[in-house]
């Protein structure tokens, strides 16, 4: 039983770029939540999504940051114009239902570098 | 907005040690849980704690929710080499929400 794969694990940017960071969610996990770790920090809740609904983008960026969950495919978190302050490792983490506290696996995450 | 203060930053101990970290929150937390975070990849989880008092152990690990529901500890009792790594608390503000606050992290290294 594969777990939540991410990819890729590294990407580097130049400024003004886009980035595109992948999540599959666990079999049988219909919710998906995106993480930011910056540097000697916790991570920080961005956005919970269900498949074709995005529930809670609360911690997104108001400009630059998108994310979908199609009904086929991987979830997508999308940066555009990418800058400096956006270099920090993404997580992703897929549950079974929603509001499942300790049902929330992470995948090993994606490091974003902006040069 | 809810903060968790997670402490020490860091830690240098022997191998055999016992291991003892705590976080404070400036708010109650209905749930706690702490994880482990080996390097390059995602946190793991370690123990949940769902009620204030409540003791629970894992192995070697033991975590306990505090009476005020605003802290809680992790002790690793006889430390390992593969104890390394980055031990967070995270706290659930609001009962019924899926969002986590984490806290800063405690980095443990094990001196063999």
């Amino acid at each position: 039983n594969a777990g939540v794969m991410q990819n890729p694990r590294h990407l580097v940017r130049r400024r003004g770029q886009e980035a595109r960071l992948r999540c599959s969610p666990m079999k049988g996990h219909s919710h998906v939540y995106w993480y930011r770790q910056l540097p000697e920090e916790g991570l920080k809740f961005m956005v919970y999504l269900q498949k074709e609904n995005i529930i809670d983008e609360s911690g997104m960026p108001k400009e630059r940051f998108s994310a979908e969950f199609p009904k086929e495919g991987p979830s997508i978190l999308r940066i555009q114009q990418v800058v400096r302050g956006d270099s920090a490792a993404y997580f992703c983490a897929s549950s079974p239902t929603s509001g499942s506290i300790d049902e929330q696996f992470f995948g090993p995450g994606t490091r974003l570098t902006v040069l | 907005g809810q903060q968790l203060n997670q402490s020490p930053q860091s830690m240098f101990i022997q191998e055999g040690e016992d291991v003892s970290m705590n976080c404070t929150s400036s708010s109650i937390f209905n749930t706690w849980l702490w994880y482990k975070q080996d390097p390059g990849e995602g946190p793991v989880l370690l123990i949940a704690l769902y009620k204030a008092g409540e003791l629970t152990s894992n192995g070697r690990l033991t975590a306990q929710f505090g009476i005020t529901r605003k802290d809680s500890f992790l002790n690793i009792s006889a430390s390992i080499p593969s104890d390394v790594g980055i031990y967070f608390c995270a706290g659930q503000g609001t009962s019924g929400t899926y969002k986590y606050i984490f806290g800063t992290g405690t980095r443990l290294k094990v001196l063999a």
